[in-house]
């Protein structure tokens, strides 16, 4: 079982405000995800970390903001809220064993609503 | 350029059928990986398997299987006996080999299964 937490797990916040998404693992894993799930249903990459100091956009244009500080944390930010950033994200981390195995982990998800 | 196509947007079931959900991948890297995930209504995505693109071997795990085809890009999941915790979205992902550098995923658009009692 994956040890990687997400809070909170829903937030309904109003337009303007500044949110920040925690993801936390606790498997010593270099690489962390995080991923926006639209309402119907896609999930698309939008920031990842390769380790600590190191982040890198995504393949879907994202307006929030990561850190990577601590290999065990990886928050993301919202400047400033809009009922457009309403969506579900999902944090992930991974583990390269070689190129025969290979696993990534899924944290339960933070649903976000911006009114 | 990679990408996954999961053309199921919804399957309906009744309890006790079998169903399978189509995953058909792109990729132009001889070394890949391939990924389902279920998703339950709590939001979480679960792993359920992952198939290097070397290991080309079908996988059965209890109600569970999976069968691989390089030759067709197709990484199909057929569940049998269905039962209603079986209702989920499923996704299919893709990973190109880039040494362990970054791991990215690429997700179908998931495929919603609503097993019926």
């Amino acid at each position: 079982e994956a040890d990687i937490y997400q809070t909170p797990r829903y937030l309904v916040i109003g337009t303007g405000k500044k949110i920040t998404l925690e993801c936390s693992q606790t498997m010593g894993h270099d690489k962390m995800y995080w991923y926006q799930q639209d309402p119907g249903m896609e999930l698309h990459l939008i920031h990842y970390s390769y380790g600590v100091n190191s982040t890198e956009k995504g393949d879907l244009s994202s307006e929030s903001t990561v850190s990577r500080i601590r290999t065990e944390h990886f928050p993301l930010t919202l400047e400033s809220a809009r009922p457009s950033h309403t969506s579900q994200y999902l944090c992930a981390s991974s583990e390269f064993l070689g190129v025969s195995s290979y696993e990534q982990y899924f944290g339960p998800g933070t649903r976000l609503t911006v009114t | 350029a990679q990408k996954v196509t999961q053309a199921q947007t919804e399957i309906s079931v009744v309890e006790k059928e079998d169903v399978t959900l189509d995953c058909v991948y792109e990729t132009r890297d001889t070394t890949y990986y391939l990924f389902w995930y279920k998703q339950p209504p709590s939001g979480e995505l679960v792993f359920l398997i992952r198939r290097n693109s070397f290991d080309e071997q079908n996988e059965i795990s209890g109600r569970y299987s999976w069968n691989f085809q390089k030759s067709t890009s197709s990484f199909n999941f057929t569940i049998t006996a269905s039962q209603v915790v079986d209702s989920a979205v499923y996704f299919c992902a893709l990973s190109e080999y880039d040494g362990g550098a970054t791991n990215k995923l690429i997700f179908g658009t998931g495929t919603l299964l609503a097993v019926q009692p």
